[in-house]
């Protein structure tokens, strides 16, 4: 079964503590693994797309990574505004199965 | 370029009532994808529509049905709602070629 795990749940930082996410997949056919920012209220936010294996991407804070079976965003020195459900996805033909986010918060 | 765009963005309804959402893509994007989210359950797809055809369907009740018209603009329909339809309902966009997809603000959908 089509499946998409992150880890941990929530997670609570200080202001400039540095920590990883984990996202763990197991689908068949994956044509791509995308990271999504979500404020409460709000619809996601597209942060990035990884397609292959060794793949790395980044933008400010946040760092994704891909391997085979998993994922990881990386955030570097977190600031109060970085607090968010980050959610990962996995594409299967042409939707989306979503994990069930990891909900960050940093605080000052 | 305007996003992606959700009408209403909030909606009441009481069990047995239908409702209609509409979204309308980011200009250019032919695909657009429903999906419901839910503190249990997370987002999950619904369906999603290209040219006008639904080209995949999510494991939702036939009360769940969608429509695409020819400026690529969506509504999705829910017949006889029932309480567990209070979710936010999410339309996202892309051009149709796999690409990563962009979501609107969403429907908040309360059923009493």
């Amino acid at each position: 079964e089509d499946q998409v795990t992150q880890s941990p749940e929530a997670l609570r930082l200080q202001e400039g503590e540095s920590s990883s996410l984990n996202c763990s997949y197991t689908v068949s056919g994956l044509r791509g693994l995308f990271w999504y920012r979500q404020d409460p209220g709000k619809g996601p936010e597209f942060l990035f797309t990884l397609y292959s294996a060794g793949e790395e991407k980044e933008k400010e804070r946040l760092k994704a990574t891909l391997t085979k079976k998993e994922s990881f965003l990386h955030i570097t020195a977190p600031k109060p505004e970085d607090s968010a459900t980050y959610l990962c996805a996995v594409q299967k033909t042409d939707k989306l199965i979503f994990g069930t986010g990891t909900r960050l918060q940093v605080f000052p | 370029k305007a996003g992606v765009t959700q009408t209403p963005r909030y909606l009441i309804k009481t069990r047995g009532q239908q409702v209609t959402l509409s979204c309308s893509p980011i200009s250019g994007h032919r695909s657009v994808s429903w999906y419901q989210q839910t503190p249990g359950q997370g987002l999950q797809f619904l369906f999603e529509y290209f040219s006008e055809t639904q080209r995949n369907k999510g494991n939702f009740p036939g009360r769940f049905s969608g429509r695409q018209f020819s400026n690529s603009r969506s509504e999705m329909n829910v017949s006889t709602l029932e309480l567990g339809d209070s979710a936010l309902y999410l339309c996202a966009s892309n051009t149709g070629g796999g690409t990563e997809q962009f979501f609107g603000p969403g429907t908040r959908l309360t059923v009493l």
